[in-house]
């Protein structure tokens, strides 16, 4: 049973694009939402994470948008770089907005064409 | 650097081995986690320590799986008879309670 969704499974933007990696959830009481951004050979690196109380969150180049009754998320990257080429992987935790236990999806993995 | 160190990174074994992996967290942090991330996946939990006390266990962590974290520091995780299957991503991570993730690099097991 996978309880996060993730799509696309993989992505071919162009420099300066926009990157959208979308997520969908089936467990209501998920409670923290962040992205993480893994290069080869490397741990997974926390990006940028949200909490159902809002629908938006932004860092830089990076936004989440949150939709808590469809129970879908995704992640945006303007201005898009050869630099943010990686696996994306979206998650999800049920642990009273912590970290604990972290459920993943199964990763985009986004190459940025120059 | 006083991040997440986990060694070896890299073990290659053959079937029915036995193999062992340490991990040592940022030094600060109370939580140590496992997780296991095999080629095109995400990272799965395996377990997760508060202090020395293991809290929660996944039903991915078989009979052949054992984590320790004897002082609350340093933890080890070890495979019994490994099997082609264990062939994967062996990945930690430490936090504060409820706070954010830091992972180590991993350890990547191949087993022949």
């Amino acid at each position: 049973q996978q309880q996060v969704k993730q799509s696309p499974q993989s992505l071919i933007v162009q420099k300066g694009g926009i990157s959208i990696i979308n997520c969908a959830y089936e467990n209501t009481a998920f409670d923290y939402f962040p992205w993480y951004q893994q290069f080869p050979g490397k741990g997974p690196a926390l990006l940028i994470a949200i909490r159902p109380d809002v629908s938006e969150k932004k860092e830089g180049r990076f936004t989440i948008s949150f939709n808590k009754s469809a129970k879908q998320f995704s992640l945006h990257i303007m201005d898009s770089q050869p630099g943010d080429s990686a696996t994306y992987f979206c998650a999800a935790s049920d642990s009273g907005g912590g970290a604990d236990g972290l459920t993943f999806g199964k990763g985009t993995h986004l190459i940025i064409q120059p | 650097d006083t991040g997440v160190s986990q060694d070896p990174r890299h073990k290659i074994t053959k079937r029915g081995q036995n193999v062992t992996f340490r991990c040592d967290p940022i030094s600060e942090h109370n939580r140590l986690y496992w997780y296991r991330q095999t080629l095109g996946q995400g990272p799965e939990f395996l377990t997760y320590f508060q202090n020395e006390a293991q809290l929660e266990k996944s039903r991915l962590l078989s009979d052949r799986f054992s984590a320790e974290r004897p002082k609350g520091s340093f933890s080890t995780l070890e495979i019994q008879r490994t099997e082609q299957g264990d062939s994967a991503m062996y990945l930690c991570a430490s936090s504060w309670a409820g706070g954010e993730l830091f992972f180590g690099e991993g350890s990547r097991l191949t087993v022949l």
